[in-house]
């Protein structure tokens, strides 16, 4: 999951496979979260965002996931691949309505 | 389509110099802002616009200042760069009218300050 720090949390996953990456948030009263995508050197790229009267939402290869009975937002990678190698952030809306980033997660596929 | 355009990728300051980071959108969003990123650390909001004209304090506004005089330009003015600016700062804009939803970001600018 996600943590404010110096040193991003690590997701290893052989290509082919699933990817699950967690965030945790703080506010319950967010109703918009969305998930970001950022490989080395480039800037954040929109992956999939989701409200909160959703409990899942799909798009290309992934699906965003949301409980908010214990504040929880994952993002599923399917079939991952070299081309996902990147930290992928979540965010939420706090309650001035700004969004509200995670640190963030290195996800990292091998061969 | 060009998207978010920063200018420049990079850039070196010595403490005290001042400088312009320029950011411009061709997409026709209302919505745009700036945000600064540092290591193991999530993006943090300076300033924002919702439409030419109004400007408004983000989360970390100290040591910088924005006008939004067209929809497409938002440029973020460092007064007295300090050793602390060090970062890399991100530009981005909404296509959902004045919300900061659905951002698309440029792909930045790495400042150093000495």
């Amino acid at each position: 999951g996600e943590s404010v720090g110096l040193h991003l949390p690590t997701l290893s996953v052989q290509e082919g496979d699933n990817s699950i990456i967690n965030c945790a948030y703080s506010n319950s009263a967010s109703d918009y979260f969305i998930w970001y995508k950022q490989e080395s050197g480039k800037g954040p790229q929109f992956i999939i965002d989701i409200r909160s009267n959703m409990d899942k939402r799909q798009g290309q290869r992934v699906t965003v996931l949301l409980n908010k009975t214990v504040k929880h937002l994952s993002l599923q990678i399917a079939a991952t691949q070299p081309g996902d190698s990147a930290v992928y952030f979540c965010a939420e809306t706090d309650s001035w309505g700004k969004l509200q980033f995670g640190a963030g997660t290195q996800v990292v596929v091998t061969p | 389509n060009a998207g978010v355009t920063q200018t420049p990728k990079f850039q070196v300051l010595k403490t005290g110099q001042s400088m312009t980071l320029q950011c411009a959108q061709d997409m026709n969003h209302e919505y745009m802002s700036w945000y600064r990123q540092d290591p193991g650390m999530g993006l943090r909001l300076i300033h924002y616009s919702v439409g030419a004209g109004i400007t408004d304090q983000g989360e970390v506004p100290n040591g910088y200042n924005v006008s939004r005089s067209t929809t497409e330009d938002f440029p973020l003015r460092l007064l007295s760069a300090a050793p602390s600016q060090t970062s890399v700062y991100f530009c981005a804009s909404s296509s959902e009218g004045t919300a900061n939803e659905k951002l698309f970001f440029g792909s930045g600018t790495q400042l150093s300050v000495l």
